[in-house]
């Protein structure tokens, strides 16, 4: 398996402009993980789905973010409009719902000027 | 959710045992001890996890103490490679049989040569 796959794998973008990083979990799994992670911060859930189905959103920051899980391979995670505090790394993860062991994607690098 | 208290770095002598230290005092009865590694700009990796016995597989080994309020990661014979942020975590159940994780800051680890 290739893993859990995020693209882009760095993006740079100006205020204001909207911001889509992607994800395909491995295969199989039901479970997949936005985190946010910063150096003040550290490595935050942002969000949280099952079977497609969000399950906790309480780490999504504000109105301006927003993720969907259209099928069992792909989520989008979406920020609009940006501003420069988003700035960090998104990983993404997934699980089987059942296996607590998480599997992290390479991140994609996020600067917003 | 039990938190964790990790000290924030430790060194190593290449070859040496390292011993990572967590303590995890309000830990309950059905939370389980998860370890993951961050090693430079890649994401997150699953090491090893356990609810109250040790725990050993090909990278590390787990011991929980018997009050389970603590428990020590332990890399055996520590390379260059392990050099990494360590982060010790206690699970949350969520509905849906899934476990949130919830992260600290972790254990910066420098193997020297």
């Amino acid at each position: 398996d290739a893993g859990v796959i995020q693209s882009p794998r760095h993006e740079v973008t100006e205020m204001g402009q909207e911001v889509t990083l992607r994800c395909k979990p491995i295969s199989g799994h039901n479970s997949l993980f936005w985190y946010r992670q910063t150096m003040m911060r550290g490595l935050e859930l942002l969000i949280y789905f099952n079977n497609n189905v969000p399950i906790d959103d309480s780490g999504m920051p504000e109105d301006r973010f927003s993720a969907k899980m259209p099928n069992a391979s792909f989520s989008t995670l979406k920020i609009q409009p940006s501003e420069p505090r988003d700035s960090a790394v998104y990983f993404c993860a997934s699980s089987f719902a059942s296996n607590p062991t998480q599997y992290f994607g390479p991140g994609t690098r996020l600067t917003v000027l | 959710d039990a938190k964790t208290t990790q000290p924030p770095s430790m060194d190593c002598a290449e070859g040496r045992a390292a011993n990572l230290p967590c303590n995890h005092s309000t830990i309950s009865g059905n939370e389980y001890v998860y370890w993951y590694r961050q090693i430079h700009s890649q994401g997150p990796q699953y090491i090893i996890h356990g609810l109250k016995n040790n725990e050993t597989n090909e990278m590390a080994s787990l011991i929980i103490t018997e009050d389970r309020k603590s428990s020590t990661l332990i890399l055996p014979h520590a390379t260059l490679r392990d050099t990494a942020v360590y982060y010790c975590i206690v699970s949350a159940h969520n509905a849906g049989n899934n476990r949130k994780l919830i992260w600290g800051l972790g254990t910066s680890l420098a193997v020297n040569p």
